[in-house]
């Protein structure tokens, strides 16, 4: 699976709109971008994937530059509840034997 | 809440013991998988199963053993217990495991361990 490249660290304030960027130049045509995010101390929780289109649902989402290399995360209206550390994962469709790997994230501190 | 149950939620032990965590995945969900947090490393793999069999297997130690039973709950067994088994245990839970696509992994609210 392709690397993924994340700030350490971010901060927003609450009601604005908090934009998580994430970069993977060395993505490849069958590989998705996936979101999750740990609240402290809380189990991980999956938020959004997509392949090529954006995606929305109803906690986030996911634009991905037309070229696939890099992608944002969007939180519209970030509150103090969505203080977490959010995980910017590549993953090949048809994974196998692959397990998900989590790298470290991107730290965000919605302020009020 | 995410449907999948982890027991005990904490548990405090000496070095040198042995434990038994358990995990219940989702209903209908065939693959379960082992996390370990540590405060100084992030969310390792430790190990997955898929009905039944093990499907991929990540840093986990020796003295560490997992299995899935029949009724798809898994077990992940730590015996002689280090100081620095002290962690926090997730398991996560998904439907096929990643072999037909849609790995959305659902994870329990962990185990906290804590060797003494």
């Amino acid at each position: 699976d392709a690397k993924t490249t994340q700030p350490p660290s971010m901060d927003c304030a609450e009601g604005r709109a908090a934009n998580l960027p994430c970069n993977h130049s060395t993505i490849s045509g069958n590989e998705y971008v996936y979101w999750y995010r740990q609240i402290h101390s809380q189990g991980p929780q999956y938020i959004i994937h997509g392949l090529k289109n954006n995606e929305t649902n109803e906690m986030a989402s996911l634009i991905i530059t037309e070229d696939r290399k890099s992608s944002t995360l969007i939180l519209p209206h970030a509150t103090l509840r969505d203080t977490a550390v959010y995980y910017c994962i590549v993953r090949r469709w048809y994974s196998g034997n692959t397990p998900l790997v989590f790298g470290k994230g991107t730290r965000l501190s919605v302020i009020a | 809440d995410s449907g999948v149950t982890q027991t005990p939620k904490h548990l405090i032990t000496a070095t040198g013991q042995r434990v038994t965590l358990r995990c219940s995945p989702r209903s209908g969900d065939l693959s379960v998988y082992w996390y370990q947090q540590s405060l100084d490393q992030g969310l390792q793999f430790l190990i997955q199963y898929y009905n039944g069999e093990e499907r991929a297997k990540g840093n986990i130690l020796e003295r560490f053993s997992a299995q899935q039973f029949p009724d798809l709950h898994s077990e992940l067994n730590l015996s002689s217990l280090e100081l620095g088994d002290s962690a926090l245990y997730f398991c996560a839970s998904s439907v096929t495991g990643g072999r037909t696509g849609d790995e959305k992994l659902f994870f329990g609210s962990g185990t906290q361990l804590s060797v003494l």
